[in-house]
């Protein structure tokens, strides 16, 4: 009930390519969804937010998807680049503020 | 945005002497810090969550004489590994949350504490 799962485990796409994250969360109390971008040795940056009263959100070429029925979301990432290769996290959180992770995707760029 | 910071941001201890990490908001009050554990190649696991001015939530399985949590300021968390044995050698992460003014609250991580036990 807790749990947030995320796939693919690993990506790998083409420059300016639009690789695709997906999350499915099964708790629907849950009502905050973070994207967090991970670079090795780094600790975890928040990229972009939505709530459950939106289907779409934009900043710069980010983008998350979400569907409340299908109690899912996606971040998309447009023109991608080899420095967008990173791990990436999806969350979700009630207004507890504690937030649940999703397994991780790790992501790479070809150039 | 918003800046979290840990001091040190690796450290090499003997095993059975004690580490302490610190965790900073720089530039907000934060009144609920986390603490994370990540191995390699997986994904962070919540140890406790800290608020100011009162004692640590630990999660399940957490040990609590073995993590010891202070939450002395809005603005300061610190965890001591008591002990420490190379097992808990580790990447140890902060998160800080801050209040907005759309009614939630944003969590921000600091850049990590890489632990060697040895």
């Amino acid at each position: 009930q807790q749990q947030v799962k995320q796939s693919p485990q690993s990506l790998i796409v083409q420059k300016g390519g639009i690789p695709i994250i997906n999350c499915a969360y099964e708790n629907t109390a849950f009502d905050y969804f973070p994207w967090y971008q991970q670079f090795p040795g780094k600790g975890p940056a928040l990229l972009i937010a939505i709530r459950p009263d939106v289907s779409e959100k934009k900043e710069g070429r980010f983008t998350i998807s979400f569907n409340k029925s299908a109690k899912q979301f996606s971040l998309h990432i447009m023109d991608s680049q080899p420095g967008d290769s990173a791990t990436y996290f999806c969350a979700a959180s009630m207004r507890a503020q504690k937030l649940v992770f999703g397994q991780g995707t790790r992501l790479t760029i070809n150039p | 945005g918003a800046v979290v910071s840990q001091h040190p941001s690796w450290v090499i201890c003997k095993s059975g002497t004690s580490v302490k990490i610190e965790c900073r908001s720089l530039d907000f009050q934060a009144t609920t810090m986390f603490w994370y554990r990540q191995f390699p190649k997986q994904s962070l696991m919540l140890m406790a969550t800290s608020n100011e001015g009162s004692k640590a939530t630990y999660e399940q399985g957490v040990e609590k004489d073995k993590f010891l949590i202070n939450h002395a300021s809005l603005t300061l968390s610190t965890l001591t590994v008591t002990s420490a044995h190379p097992e808990d050698s580790s990447f140890y992460i902060c998160s800080a949350t801050r209040f907005r003014t759309s009614g939630y609250y944003e969590q921000y991580f600091g850049p990590g504490t890489r632990l060697t036990v040895t």
